[in-house]
C-alpha cells in the first residue's frame, strides 16, 4: 500500500488558480495514471504515461496537465480551465512487465479537491 | 469503443445470503476484466481478474463472452464484504493495451446483519 502516495490528501482552491497534485511511486512501475472519481460516474481517465517524457491524454483530459520527468512522479496540474474541477482525484500505477501482473493497476490514497 | 456498465448503484443483501453484482462490457477485441473493490476509508484495490480464475475472499467471477458478462458472485455474504465494487475492462487491441482499464460506474454493496 505504502508503495504509491499522493499529496495533500485534501486541498482547498479559490476558482481561477492552478493547483498541482503530487503523485510519487516506490514501485518502480513503468505506467502511471491520473483518474477522476465522481459519485455515479466511476473512475474516469484523465491521462496516462507509460514511460519517462511521455504521456497520453484519456478520456477527460480538457483542464488538466500533467508531466513525468521522472520515473517515480507523476504530478496532475489542474488548471483554471477545468470548469468543474472539485472531485477526488486518484492516481495509479502498472508494472507493464508483461506477466501475470502486467496490466494490475496500484492506487494511491487519493486527494479531494475542492474549488471554493 | 470499449465500455463497462454496472446496471446498479446500489445493492442491499443480509448476512448469509447469495450476492451477485452485475457487469457487462462492450468490446470488440479479447478483452481481459478486473473486479476492484474500495473498503471505507481505504484505498482502491484489485479483488480479481479474470485471467487467473481464482476466488478472493469467497468471490468468483466468470467470463461470458457469448454474454459479453463479467458478473462477480458470492454464495454467503459477509458484513465485511460492504464496499464500492467497480468492475474494469483492458482492451488488448493490436497486442497493446497499455495497461490502460475502462472502469464500470460502481455499484456500492451493503450488507446487512
Amino acid at each position: 500500500d505504502g508503495g504509491i502516495t499522493q499529496s495533500p490528501k485534501y486541498l482547498f482552491r479559490k476558482e481561477g488558480q492552478n493547483v498541482t497534485l503530487s503523485c510519487e511511486q516506490n514501485l518502480n512501475h513503468d505506467a502511471m495514471y491520473w483518474y477522476r472519481q465522481d459519485p455515479g460516474q466511476g473512475l474516469r481517465l484523465i491521462y496516462y504515461s507509460q514511460i519517462v517524457n511521455d504521456f497520453q491524454k484519456g478520456d477527460i483530459a480538457e483542464g488538466y496537465s500533467v508531466s513525468r520527468e521522472k520515473k517515480e512522479s507523476f504530478p496532475l496540474t489542474v488548471t483554471s480551465a477545468q470548469k468543474n474541477p472539485t472531485a477526488f482525484y486518484l492516481c495509479a500505477s502498472s508494472p507493464l512487465t508483461g506477466g501475470i501482473d502486467t496490466d494490475t493497476q496500484y492506487f494511491g490514497p487519493g486527494t479531494r479537491l475542492t474549488v471554493l | 469503443a470499449q465500455r463497462v456498465t454496472q446496471p446498479e448503484k446500489l445493492l442491499s443483501v443480509f448476512k448469509g445470503a447469495p450476492v451477485e453484482l452485475k457487469c457487462n462490457y462492450s468490446y470488440s477485441g479479447s478483452p481481459e476484466l478486473f473486479w476492484y473493490v474500495q473498503y471505507s476509508r481505504q484505498r482502491l484495490q484489485l479483488l480479481l481478474r479474470h485471467i487467473s480464475r481464482e476466488s478472493i475472499k469467497g468471490f468468483t467471477a466468470d467470463l461470458n463472452k457469448g454474454e459479453t458478462s463479467f458478473h462477480l458472485k458470492k454464495p454467503f455474504a459477509q458484513e465485511e464484504d460492504s464496499a464500492m465494487y467497480y468492475c474494469a475492462l483492458s482492451g488488448n487491441a493490436g497486442g497493446t493495451s497499455y495497461g490502460k482499464l475502462t472502469f464500470g460506474q460502481g455499484t456500492i454493496l451493503t450488507v446487512h446483519p
